[in-house]
C-alpha cells in the first residue's frame, strides 16, 4: 500500500524558515517524480514544486522560486521542502504527492502538514 | 500561470448526472491531453479520479468520466451518490514541467 506521511509543519514568523519532510513507503520511491502541492485555508490547490527521480531536475511555481528548495533522499525514501523567507501568503496545508510524468498527474497524496506564517 | 476556471458549485439529486467544466488556455488544457481530476472530501487529501483527460485509475467507479474540447475539459458524474458530495479540482500540464489547478467546484447531492 502506497503511503506518504508529511511532517515538519507548524507556526513560523514572517521571514522565518521551515523544513517539511515526507516519508514514503509501499512503492519504489526512486522510480517516481515527487511533488509538493499546497492548499491555503478555504482555498484551492496550488502546485508548488517537482523533483525528478534522481534529483537532477527541479521545478517550482514562480511565487516560491528562490525561496523554496525541493530535495529527496532515495536511500531514506524521503522527500523534503526547505522553505525560507516565509510570507503570510505561504500559509497552507502542504501535501506530498507522487507524480506520474507522463501522464502528468498526482496519483497518491499524503494527509498534509499545516504551515502557518504569522507574527 | 493563472488557475483554470471552474464553476464554484454544482448539484444534482441522487441518480442524476452532474457535469463540471474546467476552462483554460491553449497553453495548458488546449495544448496537452494531460488533464486530471481530483476529488477532495472535507479535511481529507485529494484523490485522483481521472487522468489523461478520460482515463480512470483502478478502483474509481465508471460513473466518473472525463472529456475535453478545445480549451475546456469536463468531468461528468453519472448516477450521483451521497458519497460523491465533495470538492472537485481539475489540473492540467502547462509545459516545461509546470502544472496548474482549477479553482475548484463544490458538488452537492440534493
Amino acid at each position: 500500500e502506497v503511503q506518504l506521511v508529511e511532517s515538519g509543519g507548524g507556526l513560523v514568523q514572517p521571514g522565518g524558515s521551515l523544513r517539511l519532510s515526507c516519508a514514503a513507503s509501499g512503492f519504489t520511491f526512486s522510480s517516481y517524480w515527487m511533488s509538493w502541492v499546497r492548499q491555503a485555508p478555504g482555498k484551492g490547490l496550488e502546485w508548488v514544486a517537482n523533483i525528478k527521480q534522481d534529483g537532477s531536475e527541479k521545478y517550482y511555481v514562480d511565487s516560491v522560486k528562490g525561496r523554496f528548495t525541493i530535495s529527496r533522499d532515495n536511500a531514506k525514501n524521503s522527500l523534503y521542502l526547505q522553505m525560507n523567507s516565509l510570507r503570510a501568503e505561504d500559509t497552507a496545508v502542504y501535501y506530498c504527492a507522487r507524480a506520474r510524468n507522463p501522464p502528468w498527474c498526482f496519483d497518491y497524496w499524503g494527509q498534509g502538514t499545516l504551515v502557518t506564517v504569522s507574527s | 500561470q493563472s488557475a483554470l476556471t471552474q464553476p464554484p458549485s454544482a448539484s444534482g439529486s441522487p441518480g442524476q448526472s452532474v457535469t463540471i467544466s474546467c476552462t483554460g488556455t491553449s497553453s495548458d488544457v488546449g495544448g496537452y491531453n494531460y488533464v486530471s481530476w481530483y476529488q477532495q472530501h472535507p479535511g481529507k487529501a485529494p484523490k485522483l479520479m481521472i487522468y489523461e483527460v478520460s482515463k480512470r485509475p483502478s478502483g474509481v467507479p465508471d460513473r466518473f468520466s472525463g472529456s475535453k474540447s478545445g480549451n475546456t475539459a469536463s468531468l461528468t458524474v453519472s448516477g450521483l451518490q451521497a458519497e460523491d458530495e465533495a470538492d472537485y479540482y481539475c489540473s492540467s500540464y502547462a509545459g516545461s514541467n509546470n502544472f496548474v489547478f482549477g479553482t475548484g467546484t463544490k458538488v452537492t447531492v440534493l
